[in-house]
């Protein structure tokens, strides 16, 4: 079961890139990483996933090194409206084991 | 919008009673997950379902039970609730057994 570990929170000012890091020591062979955003009494949305190396998509990017113990979610020129928390979640294809969310990042983004 | 769809929206019900929260996936989605989200919790995974079999199980307690039926819809029974299950209940729907997941609105369940 791989346990992960964000920071609790991080400030950031609009036009700014954020990187929110995930540590996922004992991650298993078959797990893939997972980015969700959540703003308040919403429910989380999908932002991006990825196995290994780099992924990007019109929103992010997902950066894994090669050990794939941590990963970090990139967050290019961010707005007011990127406030919210950033879940980062590890699990297997295929189902069969605990989908675990980690503690969440609150991201506060100022002018 | 993300296509799922999550009824009641909220509930309000005493201790010891048992509800039925309702998810439809997205159209074409074959996995449901239902999360549970308390203040002191988080978001916590209760159970997954793919295509009407149970496919992975969390933190779920022997008192809530799931189920998927044929049209791929799914419902959460709480039973025996006590003040400690106040909390957001979320269900996801995905195309996959671990592909991305689409959440819902959830159910706010307050227990009294």
């Amino acid at each position: 079961l791989a346990k992960t570990t964000q920071p609790i929170s991080m400030d950031s000012y609009e036009g700014q890139e954020v990187n929110i890091t995930c540590s996922h020591n004992n991650i298993a062979t078959n797990d893939y990483i997972t980015w969700y955003q959540q703003f308040p009494s919403q429910g989380p949305r999908f932002i991006i996933q990825g196995y290994k190396t780099k992924v990007t998509n019109e929103v992010a990017s997902l950066f894994i090194p090669a050990d794939r113990k941590s990963s970090t979610l990139s967050l290019p020129r961010v707005s007011l409206s990127d406030t919210a928390v950033y879940y980062c979640l590890v699990g297997e294809p295929g189902g069969g084991n605990k989908l675990t969310f980690g503690t969440g990042t609150q991201l506060k983004v100022e002018l | 919008d993300s296509g799922v769809t999550q009824t009641p929206k909220h509930l309000i019900t005493a201790t010891g009673q048992r509800v039925t929260l309702r998810c439809s996936p997205r159209s074409g989605d074959l996995s449901v997950y239902w999360y549970q989200q308390s203040l002191d919790q988080g978001l916590q995974f209760l159970i997954q379902y793919y295509n009407g079999e149970e496919r992975a199980k969390g933190n779920i307690l022997e008192r809530f039970s799931a189920q998927q039926f044929p049209d791929l819809h799914s419902e959460l029974n709480l039973s025996s609730l006590e003040l400690g299950d106040s909390a957001l209940y979320f269900c996801a729907s995905g195309p996959g057994p671990f592909a991305e997941q689409y959440f819902g609105p959830g159910t706010r369940l307050t227990v009294t």
